[in-house]
Parts: C-alpha cells; structure tokens; sequence
C-alpha cells in the first residue's frame, strides 16, 4: 500500500532558525514527490522531485529527494514569521496524489 | 484569470439535508479532483475526473457523488448530510499536458458542518 509519513507534525523555532522537514514513502509507482505549504486556506505548490539528489531551490527554502532511502526533505532557513503553515509532501503515483498528514510549522517572532 | 473557485465557503446543514459543492475553474485543466480535509489525516481524495463526462472513485467516496456535465466545472454532491462529514472540502485541479508530473491548483476550500 503507498504511504506518505511525514515528520515531525508540529514544530516550535524562533525566527531567523533553520528547519528541516522529513517525509519517507512506501509507492509502488513512484512518478514524482510534491512539497506545498499551506497557510490559512489553499495548498500552493512549491516544489516537484521527481530524481534522486537533485536539489530544487526558492529564495530559502530548498528541497532534496533519496529514491534508494525512499524519503524526502525540506529545508528552510533563516525563518521567518511568514514561513508559518502546514507543510505538505505528497506522492504522486499514477492518477493521483497520495498526501502527508503534514508538519504544522510555528515560527516565533 | 480566477484559477480555481469554489462555492460556497461556509455552509452549516443538518443531518440528512443535501446540498452540491461546486468547483469552477478557468485553466481548461482535464484533470480535477475533490479531496476533504480533517485534523491529523492530511488531504484524502473523495473522487476525481480525467475528463469531461467521466468521473472515478478516490479512497473516501461513500456518501458523496460527483458529476463532470462540462469541462470547467466539477460538482461534488452530499444525498444525505451526516456528521461525519463534517470537514473542509478542497478541489484541485491539474493539466493533462505534460504527462503526469504536473502540480496540483487548489481552491480555497468550502468549510462544511454537518449538525
């Protein structure tokens, strides 16, 4: 059965911190890894993996795929308030998109 | 150029009342999608359409239909409210060109209550 766990669900940094955000998958059709951030409504897209040790870079956040370990990262740094949201990995496989339950982010002023 | 639109935003309804959520988008996206969100469980697809006039099954679909009548708009319709569907409802949509490594465009979500 695919699955997307991600890690930790929550997480407490002050502003100006670096973050890294854990996802690891089970899929048995891998097509690509999906990064979103989601602040009070909509997901918006951040970032799609789809080869190994590729990394994709926005501003300051940065995101990296491992095929072989099978998980993903999202690294932001120096934090800022505006980083605060849900962060979302998802796991495309044929049709659809498998989803993280996400990582709920808080940075303190 | 809206993107994706739903309504409405907000609706409270009591058990065993139905209602139609719509999703109208712009970007003549084939591909679109109905996911609800809960605490805790991330998003989970209630059912999908590759095309106008087709629909399929995602992993929640008891308890909800869909229709795919035109192109632009994806209806997502609850026969019989109940409270366990009470939940924030988000469509998505996604381009066939490309092949399947395209990202998801969401709406902003229809908050829904089930009394």
């Amino acid at each position: 059965e695919d699955k997307v766990v991600q890690s930790p669900l929550s997480l407490v940094v002050h502003e100006g911190d670096t973050v890294t955000l854990n996802c690891s998958y089970e899929v048995t059709n891998f097509r690509s890894l999906l990064w979103y951030k989601q602040e009070k409504k909509a997901p918006t897209f951040l970032f799609m993996l789809t080869s190994s040790g590729i990394e994709k870079k926005s501003g300051r956040l940065s995101s990296i795929l491992d095929k072989k370990e099978l998980f993903s990262i999202l690294n932001i740094t120096a934090t800022q308030t505006g980083d605060s949201a849900i962060y979302l990995c998802a796991l495309n496989s044929n049709y659809q998109l498998i989803w993280g339950a996400g990582t709920k982010l808080i940075i303190k002023p | 150029n809206a993107g994706v639109t739903q309504t409405p935003k907000f609706r409270v309804l009591k058990t065993g009342q139905s209602m139609t959520l719509l999703c109208a988008q712009d970007m003549n996206h084939e591909y679109m999608y109905w996911y609800r969100q809960d605490p805790g469980m991330g998003l989970r697809l209630i059912h999908y359409s590759v095309g106008e006039g087709t629909t399929a099954k995602g992993e929640v679909p008891d308890g909800y239909n869909v229709s795919r009548l035109k192109k632009q708009n994806f209806l997502l319709g609850l026969e019989s409210a109940a409270p366990s569907q009470t939940s924030v409802y988000f469509c998505a949509t996604r381009t066939g060109t490309g092949g399947y490594n395209q990202p998801q465009h969401f709406g902003d979500g229809t908050r829904l209550s089930i009394l």
